[in-house]
């Protein structure tokens, strides 16, 4: 019962590379969502997707892409990488009717 | 937009005490839930309990219990008989759909032996 799959779990990036961070989900989930999480704040929505096809932008969209071409994935794309986009990141997956999100283990990313 | 706020960032309480968590938040929604996480060192988020507005009793899950008071838009967590597991960061969070959550900052807590 894999649950929310994040990968890679840790990743240092040079300023200006770009990588995308990849999740995918087994539990046929409507909803997905990116959040990060810096020190002292909280998480904040990145980008979110209700369906295959549909995504939109959350409080901190700036410097990420997203895509959702199938209900399992829901790739982040840094384009150019920033150190202010150093952060620990969270996907997240629920049911159209559920309130309880379920998160997957996080990614940590280092932009030197 | 929705804000939620945990004014204490940092709490400590003795094992198989009893600690209140605070967080107060601000919305012009009428429907929506709100939610207690707890993040251990391992950094996975874990649902600890979670409250509909429309419900006037407040949730219980086994030692957690929750105060809502929803005129006063106040949701505290309190943790009955603490045990040392319990050392995390809590994070209160909101929604009004699906699940896009709006956080607070979070309270580190510490139980000690």
């Amino acid at each position: 019962n894999a649950g929310v799959t994040q990968t890679p779990k840790f990743q240092v990036l040079k300023t200006g590379q770009s990588m995308t961070l990849q999740c995918a989900q087994d539990m046929n989930h409507e909803y997905m969502s990116w959040y990060r999480q810096d020190p002292g704040m909280g998480l904040r929505l990145i980008h979110y997707s209700v369906g295959a096809g549909i995504t939109d932008q959350g409080e901190v969209p700036n410097g990420y892409n997203v895509s959702r071409s199938t209900t399992e994935d829901f790739p982040l794309r840094l384009l150019s990488a920033a150190p202010s986009q150093t952060s620990v990141y969270f996907c997240a997956s629920s049911t159209r009717e559920s309130t309880e999100a379920f998160f997957g283990q996080g990614t940590r990313l280092t932009v030197v | 937009a929705q804000t939620v706020t945990q004014s204490q960032p940092e709490m400590s309480v003795q094992e198989a005490e009893t600690v209140t968590l605070s967080c107060t938040y601000d919305t012009s929604e009428n429907n929506y839930y709100l939610f207690w996480y707890k993040q251990p060192p391992s950094r996975q988020m874990i649902l600890v309990i979670r409250q509909e507005a429309y419900k006037q009793q407040n949730a219980t899950e086994n030692r957690f219990s929750v105060n809502f008071q929803k005129a006063a838009k106040s949701f505290s967590l309190k943790i009955s008989d603490s045990q040392l597991g319990d050392t995390a960061m809590y994070f209160c969070a909101f929604s009004n759909a699906g699940n896009m959550l709006t956080f607070g900052g979070g309270t580190r807590l510490m139980v000690k032996p």
